[in-house]
């Protein structure tokens, strides 16, 4: 099983400033990852898929990037309702999605 | 646009078989292009895959392999939903139990509005 695995559990950014969240895989998944933004009791949202194409409504300031085993999310001027955990998923090894552990986006 | 509603119950006892319903509307379970899935979401687990339903001439499954002894995923073509039945629960399958739907990417683009199942006696 690939295992997807984020960095930093946690990140503090201040309102209009840029967050960067980090995932890895244990092997390639080629382009095969996908990122979603899951706010409290609330149902993950898918936002970026084939590492870098943003999903329908997805603000331009949400950017992805990284193929193989190397990914990146960035947020360019946070906004308050981007305060939220961020997943990364592959989808590449089937039928298995794996999730990474999330990475929790707080307020500065 | 494609909404799933989920239904079932919110606690289940040890032992006993948890059994939920996703609902779909604005798509049909029997796409030839879509694929039914359940997730589920627990502190000590994290997101985790559990399955999906689809058809493409014919009906398919996949499982996870941590639950693949006991998970049922059957669809309704008569409803246009899907079920999830997974037997012999212990307290470790206590979680947020997600329907997700999934395109011709296989991109997990609509969900559930989520139900949480506690195991418990």
């Amino acid at each position: 099983e690939i295992v997807m695995t984020q960095s930093p559990a946690t990140l503090s950014v201040s309102p209009g400033e840029r967050a960067t969240l980090s995932c890895r895989a244990s092997q390639s998944v080629s382009s095969n990852l996908a990122w979603y933004q899951q706010k409290p009791g609330q149902a993950p949202r898918l936002l970026i898929y084939g590492a870098s194409t943003r999903a329908t409504g997805i603000p331009a300031r949400f950017s992805g990037s990284g193929s193989g085993t190397e990914f990146t999310l960035t947020i360019s001027s946070l906004q308050s309702e981007d305060f939220a955990v961020y997943y990364c998923q592959q989808y590449n090894n089937w039928p298995s999605h794996t999730f990474g552990q999330g990475t929790k986006l707080e307020i500065k | 646009q494609v909404q799933l509603q989920q239904s079932g119950p919110g606690l289940v006892k040890p032992s006993q078989t948890l059994s939920l319903t996703c609902a779909i509307s604005g798509d049909s379970v029997s796409s030839n292009s879509a694929a039914w899935n359940w997730i589920r979401q627990s502190p000590s687990r994290g997101l985790e895959w559990l399955g999906r339903t689809y058809y493409r001439s014919k009906w398919y499954n996949d499982f996870a392999v941590s639950v693949k002894s006991r998970i049922t995923i059957s669809p309704d073509t008569s409803k246009s939903q899907f079920s999830l039945q997974l037997n012999s629960v212990t307290p470790e399958d206590t979680a947020v139990y997600f329907c997700a739907g999934a395109d011709s990417e296989s991109l997990l683009r609509y969900w559930g509005q989520g139900t949480l199942v506690t195991v418990s006696s």
